[in-house]
């Protein structure tokens, strides 16, 4: 079985601050791991996605994440947020037939 | 390099009523996934479709199947409509035969159920 927490429904932070999303797997084979973001009224857009290969893994619009299998996590990182990073942002495990999505993490940049 | 279309973007019914939701692929892609995303929660696994066959369904009833054409294509149908099927419908694509599990979301639709 499959599944992700995502930590925290909603994050603010002040524009320039380090951004951190926090996503927690469970799967029982190796995982394929992604990170979606999605604005209002959109689709989820690609962000980026460990398939096993490097453990930091560098996604669009200066996102990073990295893969930590001794605490099955795979956190979302910005060094300094920007006001156009306010979306909510999805974490979800694969590999499979489908994806496992979390439950989604608002985030507010303040001005 | 057009990316997952799909169509409509707005629909709304009424209880009982039928609705089909359309997709189109992304260029090179040869799988389709639907999900539903009900309002402030991650979008839920319905069904994929993999040379015209449905390959894996999630938990959802039989009111909801679909349909994948020799282009690709894909449709969602729901039965029976109820209240609580109002949701964004979301169609994914990936290359299954390229060994990728990469999926590429459309817009999607919004359904309004009253």
């Amino acid at each position: 079985a499959q599944s992700v927490t995502q930590l925290g429904s909603h994050v603010s932070v002040s524009e320039g601050a380090l951004v951190l999303l926090r996503c927690n797997y469970s799967s029982s084979v190796p995982p394929y791991l992604f990170w979606y973001v999605q604005y209002p009224n959109q689709g989820l857009q690609l962000l980026l996605k460990y398939t096993s290969a490097a453990t930091l893994v560098k996604g669009i619009n200066g996102f990073e994440a990295e893969f930590k299998k001794s605490e099955t996590s795979f956190h979302l990182t910005k060094p300094s947020a920007h006001m156009s990073d306010a979306a909510e942002y999805f974490c979800a495990v694969g590999p499979g037939n489908q994806f496992y999505f979390g439950t989604g993490t608002s985030l507010t940049v303040i001005p | 390099d057009a990316g997952v279309t799909q169509s409509p973007t707005h629909l709304i019914k009424t209880r009982g009523q039928q609705v089909t939701l359309r997709c189109s692929p992304k260029s090179g892609h040869d799988t389709v996934s639907w999900y539903q995303q009900a309002l402030g929660q991650g979008p839920q696994f319905i069904f994929q479709y993999y040379e015209e066959e449905e390959r894996q369904r999630g938990n959802f009833p039989d009111r909801f199947s679909g349909h994948q054409f020799p282009n690709y294509s894909s449709e969602l149908n729901v039965n029976a409509l109820l209240l609580g099927d109002s949701a964004l419908y979301l169609c994914a694509s990936s290359f299954l035969a390229g060994g990728t599990d990469t999926q590429y979301f459309g817009p999607g639709t919004r359904l309004t159920v009253l």
